[in-house]
Order: C-alpha cells, then sequence, then structure tokens
C-alpha cells in the first residue's frame, strides 16, 4: 500500500496524560498537513509542513499541540496534557511539491478518545 | 474568512434516482475546489478538483461542476455502494489550507 499511513489508528487515554501520533506521506510528497474531525463535521485545518519547515499554524493549535517532521520525511503531532475537547480524529494528508493546488490524499486517521 | 456551507446535510436516495449535491462557498480568491468521499471510519477520498467557474470534470456515475458561488456533485443513477459522506472544500490563492463544508451524508437504498 503506497498511501498515507498513520499510527497508531486508535489511542485511548486518561485526561491529563501526553499522547503522539505518526503520519508516514506517500513516497516524494513533500507536503504534509494535519486536520482535526469531530463527529458530524468536517476537517479542520491544523499545520502545514513542506519538507521540515512548518510552514502555517491554525490557530486551534494550541500550546499544547506540536507537530515536528524532522528530514521531511514522516511527521509526528504531539498533544500535551490532553483535554476531553481534543477527542476527535486526527487526520494526515500529503500532496506533491509540484503546485499548491494538488489534491491533499489523506491516511485513516488516529481516532483519539479521551477518558 | 472562507466559508463553505453544504447541502442537505443528509439525502435518501432510491437506487437509479439521480439528484445533486451542493457547496456554497466564499473565499478571497479560489485556487482550487476540492470534492472528496468518505467512508465510515476512513479518511477522505480524493475525487475531482475545479479550478475556474464553468469547468466540469466525470468519474463513472458522479459530474462536479463549477460557478463562481457554488459547486454541484450530480449522481446520475447511483448505486447502495455510492452511500457515503462527500465532502466540499475550498483552497484559496493565499495558502495551502483546505476549507472543509460539513458534509452531505448520502444514502443509497436498493
Amino acid at each position: 500500500d503506497t498511501g498515507v499511513s498513520q499510527n497508531p489508528r486508535h489511542k485511548i487515554t486518561k485526561r491529563g496524560q501526553n499522547v503522539t501520533f505518526r503520519c508516514d506521506p506517500i513516497s516524494e510528497h513533500n507536503r504534509l498537513y494535519w486536520y482535526r474531525q469531530t463527529l458530524g463535521q468536517g476537517p479542520e485545518f491544523l499545520t502545514y509542513f513542506q519538507n521540515e519547515a512548518q510552514l502555517e499554524k491554525s490557530r486551534l493549535l494550541s500550546d499544547r499541540f506540536s507537530a515536528e517532521r524532522p528530514k521531511g520525511s514522516f511527521s509526528t503531532l504531539e498533544i500535551q496534557r490532553t483535554e476531553q475537547g481534543d477527542s476527535a480524529m486526527y487526520l494526515c494528508a500529503s500532496s506533491p511539491g509540484t503546485g499548491a493546488n494538488q489534491p491533499q490524499h489523506f491516511g485513516d486517521g488516529t481516532r483519539l478518545s479521551i477518558l | 474568512e472562507d466559508q463553505v456551507t453544504q447541502s442537505p446535510e443528509a439525502l435518501r436516495l432510491q437506487e437509479g434516482e439521480s439528484s445533486s449535491l451542493n457547496c456554497s462557498y466564499t473565499v478571497s480568491g479560489l485556487r482550487g475546489l476540492f470534492w472528496y468521499r468518505q467512508d465510515p471510519g476512513k479518511g477522505p477520498e480524493f475525487l475531482f478538483t475545479l479550478y475556474s467557474a464553468g469547468e466540469e470534470k466525470e468519474k463513472e456515475r458522479l459530474k462536479a461542476t463549477l460557478t463562481k458561488k457554488e459547486s454541484f456533485l450530480h449522481i446520475t443513477a447511483p448505486k447502495p455502494e455510492d452511500s457515503a459522506t462527500y465532502l466540499c472544500a475550498v483552497q484559496e490563492t493565499s495558502g495551502s489550507r483546505l476549507t472543509f463544508g460539513e458534509g452531505t451524508q448520502l444514502t443509497v437504498n436498493p
């Protein structure tokens, strides 16, 4: 399978714990995006990388959230001191670097549940 | 701020009953309008990109059209396997993020 891969698929944790998700983009895609989706809503943009540089962050991305993309390959999204409101599906997408309007291809997400 | 509104929220069709989904948008400058399909528990699957008013794209039973204010996704003679949530998103000229609507949940009954 050469699509976007996200791990884990599901994460259950207690409020106040830290969690980290991983995203492996499609090979040779140098743009990588993180979105969050709650039930019945469309995905909401969180942040965007071009290669290893984080170029854009949404105001939704509070200080408790941090994303990295070392060496411009896989990316991690960490949430510190999780809260009930963080429960959502976290989606990763990637697109080629040739043209900003190339379609973004999504993984199947990590579903986070906060107890 | 970009805004995307999709209607209806939910649509039930009988197999073979054609219909259209609507996506109205407000954006300062449109770089592209994207349609995705999302099945339960899965990520959105890319369907079409439309770049300018008057453009049309087709794929099997789906046809997407674009005007300066809205896009339509026409479904011709749908089958039960077309049941899914259809998402519309816009990308403005100044950025790379997608702004999504809330989606239309389509159910096609056999």
